[in-house]
């Protein structure tokens, strides 16, 4: 049974525009993740926050931000794309931060042309 | 820093073979160990977690031990069907990590034969 969504399920779009996908987990958890996965299928953790408390894998470019309203909401925004942004984006939920079983949404699909 | 190593990018199996996927990891502290599995379209789940050294983790018929002297983490399915066709990841979960506590392996992708 789902209980992390993420809208939309695929984007196009074209190198320099600005592109936001959504996050929403019914789990009541605390802390949620924002992943990268590339086209082998490797999955690299980008953001995690927790209780406005946002920690960045420091490899992370700058034009990458995640904007939270709630505990229950994770965006992620994209400020001017390039191509090497293509890639699968998971959302995931914990319980708490150091909780380490995490729950994934179905991945959003960014394509930059 | 933590690690996890998974050597096998793909394992081709017929329906009822036996299965193996090689697990090692790296790390100064006691971990918790995974197993992920990702189905075509949708994101990794859960298969099994184990929290304590020389204990079993086992689900739907999947199996791994925490080796602790050898710092492995097998994942073993006496008979596989069609339907475990997905990517299995070895992950390693580490409170003191600063971002995420989850390190994944490569991934192994499972593609099984009626």
């Amino acid at each position: 049974e789902t209980a992390v969504f993420q809208t939309p399920n695929y984007h196009v779009t074209q190198v320099g525009n600005e592109v936001s996908f959504n996050c929403k987990q019914t789990l009541g958890h605390d802390t949620m993740y924002w992943y990268k996965q590339d086209s082998k299928k490797l999955l690299k953790i980008m953001f995690s926050y927790n209780n406005k408390q946002l920690i960045v894998n420091e490899t992370v470019p700058r034009r990458f931000s995640p904007q939270s309203s709630d505990k229950a909401h994770l965006n992620l925004r994209i400020k001017s794309v390039e191509p090497e942004d293509s890639a699968v984006y998971l959302c995931a939920s914990s319980s708490r931060l150091g909780e380490d079983t995490q729950y994934f949404g179905p991945g959003t699909r960014l394509l930059v042309l | 820093g933590d690690s996890v190593t998974q050597m096998q990018g793909q394992v081709t199996l017929s329906e009822d073979d036996f299965l193996f996927i090689n697990c090692t990891y790296s790390t100064t502290w006691y971990p918790t160990l995974f197993w992920y599995v990702q189905y075509p379209g949708e994101g990794p789940q859960l298969l099994l977690k184990v929290t304590t050294a020389n204990n079993k983790g086992i689900s739907r018929g999947f199996e791994a031990t925490y080796d602790k002297r050898t710092t492995s983490f097998h994942l073993q399915k006496a008979s596989v069907q069609e339907s475990d066709s997905a990517v299995y990841y070895c992950v390693l979960g580490d409170e003191t990590q600063v971002v995420g506590q989850l390190t994944f392996g490569s991934g192994t992708r499972l593609q099984v034969y009626a």
